[in-house]
């Protein structure tokens, strides 16, 4: 049973632009949020992270915003650029280790 | 710098072969993982080590088996390959599994694995 969903399996986006991409989960005991990076034939890559006591964590270009009443949470990139093509991930921290949503794989257009 | 380091990167099994997916890191991490992806899902953990001799089961451990006789090394077993492990495999490792620290988890390059 999927405790992480991303429901956007993909993403297009022009070069510039703000991408949006989102995040549900089901256990309200999670309380700790990462999102991952993976270009293919690597592993995933840590990108940013975000606790339940807070709303918005900023880096950079990447901002994470929690809605903790929805459940949801999600990654905006502004601007995005053609390097960020990659397949993102959301993940939830269980105490001992990450639970992760499928992915969505995000392509940046020139 | 290696980092974690997973071999091979590839691999094909018939059904029923065994084998032993490799994995080590050099830096000195206690915590060390081995997640599943199947294509177009999430990665799914599989087994877990807090440290040299202790080990134990995630959310599919069905099919594999694991020790860590060292802090570097993880080894995975398969047993009676079957077509349902067909997979990518990451072998990742982190100083300890706190929240934080697992922002520093280091993940492998992968083993893609088909069981035909």
């Amino acid at each position: 049973d999927q405790q992480v969903k991303q429901n956007s399996p993909s993403l297009s986006v022009q070069e510039g632009r703000i991408s949006i991409l989102n995040c549900d989960y089901t256990n309200s005991m999670f309380d700790y949020f990462l999102w991952y990076k993976k270009y293919p034939a690597e592993g995933p890559t840590f990108l940013i992270s975000i606790s339940s006591i807070k709303d918005k964590n900023e880096d950079g270009r990447f901002t994470v915003f929690l809605n903790k009443s929805a459940k949801h949470l999600s990654l905006h990139i502004v601007p995005s650029q053609p390097g960020d093509s990659a397949v993102y991930f959301c993940a939830a921290y269980s105490g001992y280790a990450l639970n992760f949503g499928k992915g969505t794989s995000l392509l940046v257009t020139p | 710098n290696a980092g974690v380091t997973q071999t091979p990167k590839f691999r094909i099994l018939k059904i029923g072969q065994s084998m032993t997916l490799q994995c080590t890191q050099d830096m000195n991490h206690n915590y060390m993982y081995w997640y599943r992806q199947d294509p177009g899902m999430g990665l799914k953990l599989i087994y877990y080590s807090v440290g040299a001799g202790i080990t134990d089961k995630g959310e599919v451990p069905n099919g594999y088996n694991v020790s860590r006789s060292t802090t570097e090394d993880f080894p995975l077993r398969l047993e009676l390959a079957a077509p349902s492990q067909t997979s990518v495999y990451f072998c990742a490792s982190s100083l300890a599994g706190t929240e934080l620290l697992l922002e520093k988890l280091f993940f492998g390059s992968g083993t893609q694995l088909s069981v035909l």
